[in-house]
């Protein structure tokens, strides 16, 4: 069976400070992956998809930057941290082909900028 | 494009009581919807989905909904809420092809009383 794994569940950074969340798929090749943001209120916020290794498109600018070196390793990254990039972060993955876009997500990470 | 709303972002109900989380959607084509569940720092779970088929869609711990094309709705019910319902819960709206992009509510929390 397919599993998701993220790391580490909670963060506190200070402002300025770089980041590096890392989220990896087990039990099937090939898949979609995405991040998400999830705000109080505000529900969840698409910011990077991946088709394939080295394959990243953004939906919304900002702060963070993700890398897909592996075909299940998915990255999040920032170079310097904003009071604004605290949140829930959410990796999820979903099948190529098939299953109806269903995605699947990991268990978050809590990341409080300080 | 695609949305969904969720109207309320609380909601509360008895222990026992009908639950009823309503969502509406907004797609050009036929759409995929789903509900996902949510408990406390933790990732989002999938309950149920419409993909074309039934209409009246049966999900995980008792819940169901019903796509109303007229009505461009797919609100989520439960005969009898039971505390471990409570929960923040989203809907999501998607389509065939493309990348499989996922456009999640803001979500409704849950509040159950005994």
């Amino acid at each position: 069976s397919q599993t998701i794994h993220q790391w580490p569940a909670t963060l506190v950074q200070p402002v300025g400070s770089p980041l590096s969340l890392e989220c990896t798929v087990e039990g099937t090749s090939n898949p979609n992956l995405y991040w998400y943001r999830q705000a109080a209120g505000r529900g969840l916020q698409l910011l990077f998809y991946s088709v394939g290794i080295g394959q990243i498109s953004s939906e919304v600018p900002q702060n963070l930057s993700a890398s897909r070196p592996q075909d299940r390793q998915f990255i999040l990254s920032s170079k310097k941290l904003l009071l604004s990039d605290s949140g829930f972060y959410l990796c999820a993955w979903s099948i190529v082909a098939g299953e109806k876009n269903i995605q699947y997500f990991g268990a978050g990470t809590r990341l409080s900028v300080l | 494009a695609q949305s969904v709303t969720q109207l309320g972002s609380h909601v509360s109900v008895s222990e026992g009581a009908l639950v009823l989380l309503r969502c509406n959607y907004s797609s050009s084509v036929p759409p995929y919807l789903f509900w996902y569940v949510q408990y406390p720092n933790q990732g989002l779970q999938l309950l149920l989905k419409y993909t074309s088929a039934a209409t009246l869609v049966k999900g995980i711990n008792g819940f169901e909904a019903e796509f109303k094309k007229s009505e461009t709705s797919f609100h989520l019910t439960k005969p009898s809420a039971h505390m471990s319902d409570a929960a923040e819960y989203f809907c999501a709206v998607s389509f065939p092809g493309g990348y499989q992009k996922v456009t999640f509510g803001i979500g409704t929390k849950l509040q159950v009383i005994p």
